[in-house]
């Protein structure tokens, strides 16, 4: 059972958006900075947004995240079938002093 | 380039031990949080633990408290993961990263620890 709840698996077709949902608590996203990872089979998870709503360079303009008191989103849009992964969201808690992830989402580009 | 590459991983017995080794390269390594984050096979992420810059201040998920030690050599640029005691739930691939606010911003490929009698 994960601190932070994620849909266990989210599908669209490609070109259009989807969005996932992170929810949590006051102590853990309703405080922190979140962050989000792209995660293909067999190799290691990818920053896709840190800091709640920022990019790292090289990672397109259709990723985005927010935040809305203990709930955080991912929005995905133009959707490609190689966008087809698990996400996770992650953030502080500070009641744990640790860190806290989603279950991970499982994207399907159909 | 930041670089991150673990190493250490085996094969366990139940209440063994295991030492991990991250070696970082490609940033000024005693500026930075360093965070180990793990994942069982087919299961998702779970957070195991951070270290200072200094070493001075350091956190631990539950699971892992009193079993785990994470330290570093800031003159070798490397992070450790010492674990003891360990279980068959600890079984995974261990992951270092240079961390942000708690979360890896740089991934290393992956340490694999199996737990198994």
């Amino acid at each position: 059972q994960s601190v932070l709840t994620q849909p266990p698996s989210v599908s669209a077709a490609p070109g259009q958006k989807v969005t996932i949902s992170c929810s949590g608590s006051s102590s853990n996203i309703g405080r922190s900075y979140i962050f989000w990872y792209q995660q293909f089979p067999g190799t290691a998870p990818k920053l896709l947004i840190y800091d709640t709503d920022k990019r790292p360079s090289g990672i397109p303009d259709r990723f985005s995240g927010s935040k809305s008191g203990t709930s955080a989103t991912l929005g995905i849009t133009g959707l490609q079938t190689g966008d087809e992964a698990d996400y996770y969201c992650g953030a502080w808690d500070t009641s744990l002093s640790a860190g806290v992830f989603g279950g991970g989402t499982k994207l399907t580009v159909l | 380039e930041v670089q991150l590459v673990e190493s250490g991983g085996g094969l366990v017995q139940p209440g063994g031990s295991l030492r991990l080794s991250c070696a970082a390269s490609g940033f000024t390594f005693s500026d930075y949080w360093m965070v180990w984050v793990r994942q069982a096979p087919g299961k998702g992420l779970v957070w195991v633990s951070r270290i200072k810059e200094d070493g001075s201040e350091i956190h631990y998920a539950d699971s892992v408290k009193g079993r785990f030690t994470i330290s570093r050599d800031n003159a070798k640029n490397t992070v450790y993961l010492q674990m003891n005691s360990l279980r068959v739930e600890d079984t995974g691939v261990y992951y270092c990263g240079r961390e942000r606010w708690g979360f890896p911003e740089h991934w290393g490929q992956g340490a694999l620890a199996t737990v198994s009698s």
